[in-house]
């Protein structure tokens, strides 16, 4: 199937652990985006990238790192300096031409130990 | 900085009604409008995507609006089925290259009752 599939569904980070996220996409999208989800707030942007070898910080960088080597992988870090990662963080892709909508994929809850 | 509301934030409604729920933005300098459902612990599916030169879009018994001089959006929703239950949200987008970001508001929580 087409789509977007993140992994793991649920993952735990302990305290001044790095985490990594993964988000991998067969849609041949050339946009990606992360995005945070907390109880009772919209979703934000944390990263997003246009194309290969190129992102861009979103509102809520701080505390995150990603990558863009492959089209079809956006992984991302969540570093020890992010001091409240508990969140619901989910992927998108978008194709590249106007006025397409975003995919999601499914998700990562992040939890502290 | 835009800003998008969505009232109500919950709604609960008997199997059938038609309903309508609400998105409104403070910046009216946008792409596009897009309108999402979320079911619990899931991501997001698209519904509705409507561009900024439109009035409306619908699919199935979705309808959705935008008056982009107002700023406001809505989804109406014809008969109601308890497999709507979901949470709707919606998101404007300002072109920035390929990027468009969205902005989204927090959501309606729609619950059909039997």
């Amino acid at each position: 199937d087409g789509g977007i599939t993140q992994s793991p569904k649920y993952l735990f980070r302990k305290e001044g652990q790095n985490v990594t996220l993964s988000c991998e996409q067969n849609l041949n999208h050339d946009a990606m985006y992360w995005y945070r989800q907390d109880p009772g707030q919209g979703l934000r942007l944390i990263y997003y990238s246009q194309i290969v070898n190129d992102f861009q910080k979103g509102d809520i960088a701080e505390g995150y790192s990603v990558s863009r080597e492959k089209k079809e992988s956006f992984p991302l870090t969540v570093t020890s300096a992010q001091k409240n990662p508990t969140a619901f963080y989910l992927c998108a892709a978008r194709a590249d031409y106007s006025n397409q909508p975003q995919h999601f994929g499914d998700g990562t809850r992040l939890s502290i130990l | 900085k835009q800003e998008v509301t969505q009232i109500p934030a919950a709604l609960s409604v008997p199997e059938g009604e038609n309903l309508v729920l609400n998105c409104s933005f403070t910046d009216s300098a946008i792409y596009n409008l897009q309108w999402f459902r979320q079911d619990p612990g899931k991501g997001l599916t698209s519904l509705l995507l409507i561009q900024s030169s439109q009035r409306e879009q619908t699919s199935g018994r979705l309808n959705a609006s935008l008056d982009k001089s107002s700023g406001r959006s809505t989804l109406y929703i014809a008969a109601s089925q308890p497999g709507d239950s979901a949470t709707y949200l919606c998101a404007v987008s300002k072109n920035t290259g390929t990027a468009s970001k969205l902005t989204f508001g927090t959501g309606t929580r729609l619950q059909v009752t039997l």
